[in-house]
């Protein structure tokens, strides 16, 4: 099965962009990549998702690698209530059956 | 508040024992999800249904099992249970059942087996 690959832990100060990277190097051409985020305490929220193109949206951007082995998640203003674990997860079809593989995620801290 | 529901918030129980977790998704939705959050293995997908029909299955232990009623509800049935069962459980739902869908979590429910 095709898996993510994250880095353990992130800084940024506040306000300023954040780049979170994810390596999905044995992505199937059907898997769409997505981003949660889980803030502490909380369930895992949904952030944005993508299959080939960059995407955008009020919380965040999606750039994904033109082979499509690698993205990143870019907040653009980080704030104190961005801290939380960023996980990235590959969501496709495998020999017909639907799959949902989170990686070990990205735990950002944000600095006042 | 994602809209989804979870029952208990909380479980301690003994190893061997079996319990049952709630979940009631979002208005709408025809998908549930289960996954479990442990300490040394993070978040693992267990199983998801559509419409009352299993979807997808994950890494979930023949001991586990679960359904989704008429009413869309589901139940996380955990049975002889282990130490090693002790984690957050979530459920999520999706208006759909396939892959692009946004997924709405729950709070969770903390299993602690003593």
């Amino acid at each position: 099965d095709a898996k993510t690959t994250q880095p353990n832990s992130m800084e940024s100060n506040e306000e300023e962009p954040v780049h979170l990277p994810c390596n999905h190097s044995t992505i199937s051409g059907t898997d769409y990549i997505h981003w949660y985020r889980q803030l502490p305490s909380q369930g895992p929220e949904y952030v944005i998702h993508g299959l080939t193109s960059n995407v955008n949206n009020r919380m965040a951007s999606l750039a994904i690698a033109e082979d499509r082995k690698s993205s990143t998640l870019i907040l653009h203003r980080a704030t104190l209530r961005d801290a939380a674990v960023y996980y990235c997860i590959l969501r496709g079809t495998t020999s017909g059956t639907y799959k949902y593989i989170f990686g070990t995620g990205t735990r950002l801290k944000v600095l006042a | 508040d994602s809209g989804v529901t979870q029952t208990p918030k909380h479980l301690i129980t003994a190893t061997g024992q079996r319990v049952t977790l709630r979940c009631s998704p979002r208005s709408g939705d025809l998908s549930v999800y289960w996954y479990q959050q442990s300490l040394d293995q993070g978040l693992q997908f267990l199983i998801q249904y559509y419409n009352g029909e299993e979807r997808a299955k994950g890494n979930i232990l023949e001991r586990f099992s679960a359904q989704q009623f008429p009413d869309l509800h589901s139940e996380l049935n955990l049975s002889s249970l282990e130490l090693g069962d002790s984690a957050l459980y979530f459920c999520a739902s999706s208006v759909g059942g396939v892959p692009t869908d946004t997924q709405y979590f729950g709070p969770g429910t903390r299993l602690t087996v003593l």
